[in-house]
């Protein structure tokens, strides 16, 4: 079985721009959770889709937007990109992400802003 | 919300030797701590997890002790070896599951010297 893929692995991009970044789950997965990971910040859970829904997010500004499609595939979204945006975005999927179930993590987007 | 604390932030051991990493969480309503490994270049993998009404889980050469009242988990690997070389990162939830995000310490870097 296929992993959690994220395309693209590496992005540069300059402060005021907006980046979009694609995760595909892993096959029969429905659920998908983002994270940015940072060497300061560490890694701070942003949202996650379920059924096309958002059912929980983190403390991120609404620059930080996502949706998830009926394939169950998600795309995030930063809108005007700041300097502090520079981080490996995680994206992680699971059956339900109900109690219980691991979640698998891509090998993320390395995005850097300039 | 939760805040998860993680010593040390470097762990050198020689090959063969023991290796621990302690985490401290700050909600006592967490009931799920799970370990990941993350090498270089790739995303967090999922060593092992532990629930609230477990106090400890054993997986081969790893092994997972929680205290709830003391509100502290630590992850235990013996016989180390080359290949345990990365960084570890413990986490703790509420509900368990990818609807409900996972709180993160800020890693262990643990190095395995031959």
């Amino acid at each position: 079985k296929a992993g959690v893929t994220q395309t693209p692995r590496y992005l540069i991009k300059t402060r005021g721009q907006q980046v979009t970044l694609s995760c595909s789950p892993i096959s029969g997965h429905r659920s998908v959770s983002w994270y940015q990971q940072t060497p300061g910040q560490g890694l701070q859970f942003l949202f996650e889709y379920f059924s096309e829904t958002q059912r929980n997010k983190g403390n991120f500004p609404g620059r930080f937007s996502g949706r998830q499609f009926s394939n169950s595939r998600s795309e995030m979204n930063v809108s005007t990109l700041e300097l502090g945006d520079s981080a490996l975005y995680l994206c992680a999927s699971s059956f339900q992400g109900g109690a219980g179930e691991t979640q698998y993590f891509g090998p993320g987007t390395r995005l850097l802003v300039l | 919300g939760e805040n998860v604390e993680q010593h040390p932030s470097t762990l050198s051991v020689q090959e063969g030797d023991s290796a621990v990493i302690k985490c401290t969480y700050s909600d006592s309503a967490s009931n799920y701590f799970p370990w990941y490994k993350q090498e270089l270049g790739k995303g967090p993998q999922l060593i092992i997890d532990i629930r609230s009404n477990v106090g400890e889980k054993k997986d081969q050469r790893i092994a997972v002790t929680l205290n709830k009242t003391a509100k502290h988990f630590s992850l235990h690997i013996t016989e180390t070896q080359p290949e345990d070389s990365a960084v570890y990162f413990c986490a703790a939830s509420i509900g368990g599951g990818g609807a409900d995000g996972l709180t993160f310490g800020k890693g262990t870097h643990l190095i395995i010297q031959p």
